[in-house]
């Protein structure tokens, strides 16, 4: 899988929206980015994936830039649970079964 | 809404013993994976498993460690002969789908396995 590059750590303020970056600039024509984050003492959690258009879902949306060497992870309203570690990952069609965990950026939500 | 569960949450034991690590993946799920996280560093791939065979592992799944899945319901990880460097979080995943880039693995919440 290719390299993702993310911040270390972030703060948000509670009720206000966080937008995580990832830089992806070696990324391939097939590889989709994927999200996952992992709550204190829990097990990871796929958070969102996508390919080149934005997505959306319950749990938040996934900007991707037109170039997709850079993707965004948005939370519309921080709550204090999602105070998380949030790993972007790229996954290519030929992708084996693992998953490739970095080192994610740790957001902080402050109430 | 289905679940990956792992028993037991909290595993002690000493050095060169057996442990056993459980996990009840989510029902309809065929793929089933191992990862660890070793106390403040990244989660890490172990392997993973599909219709009775492992199909990829990573270089610290070594033969200490073995995996099975005994029944229609468990999948099992084994470490033989434990060392204080297995010390870790150990997490049981699993997917509906096994290859591609579009499929999600949910994760259980984990085993702590602490080797004396």
């Amino acid at each position: 899988d290719a390299k993702t590059t993310q911040p270390n750590s972030m703060e948000s303020n509670e009720e206000e929206p966080v937008h995580l970056p990832c830089n992806h600039s070696t990324i391939s024509g097939t590889d989709y980015i994927h999200w996952y984050r992992q709550l204190p003492s829990q097990g990871p959690e796929y958070v969102i994936h996508g390919l080149t258009s934005n997505v959306n879902n319950r749990m938040a949306s996934l900007a991707i830039a037109e170039d997709r060497k850079s993707s965004t992870l948005i939370l519309h309203r921080a709550t204090l649970r999602d105070a998380a570690v949030y790993y972007c990952i790229l996954r290519d069609r030929d992708a084996g079964n693992m998953l490739t965990f970095g080192g994610g950026t740790r957001l902080m939500v402050k109430p | 809404e289905p679940e990956v569960t792992q028993t037991p949450s909290h595993q002690v034991t000493q050095m060169g013993q057996e442990v056993i690590l459980r996990c009840v993946p989510i029902s309809n799920h065929l793929y089933f994976y191992w990862y660890r996280q070793i106390l403040g560093q990244k989660v890490e791939f172990l392997v993973s498993f599909y219709n009775n065979e492992i199909s990829e592992k990573s270089e610290i799944f070594d033969d200490q460690f073995s995996v099975e899945r005994p029944d229609g319901s468990n999948f099992t990880l084994k470490i033989r002969s434990t060392k204080l460097e297995d010390s870790a979080m150990y997490f049981c995943a699993s997917s509906s789908q096994g290859r591609g880039p579009t499929y999600e693995q949910y994760f259980g919440p984990g085993t702590r396995l602490t080797v004396t």
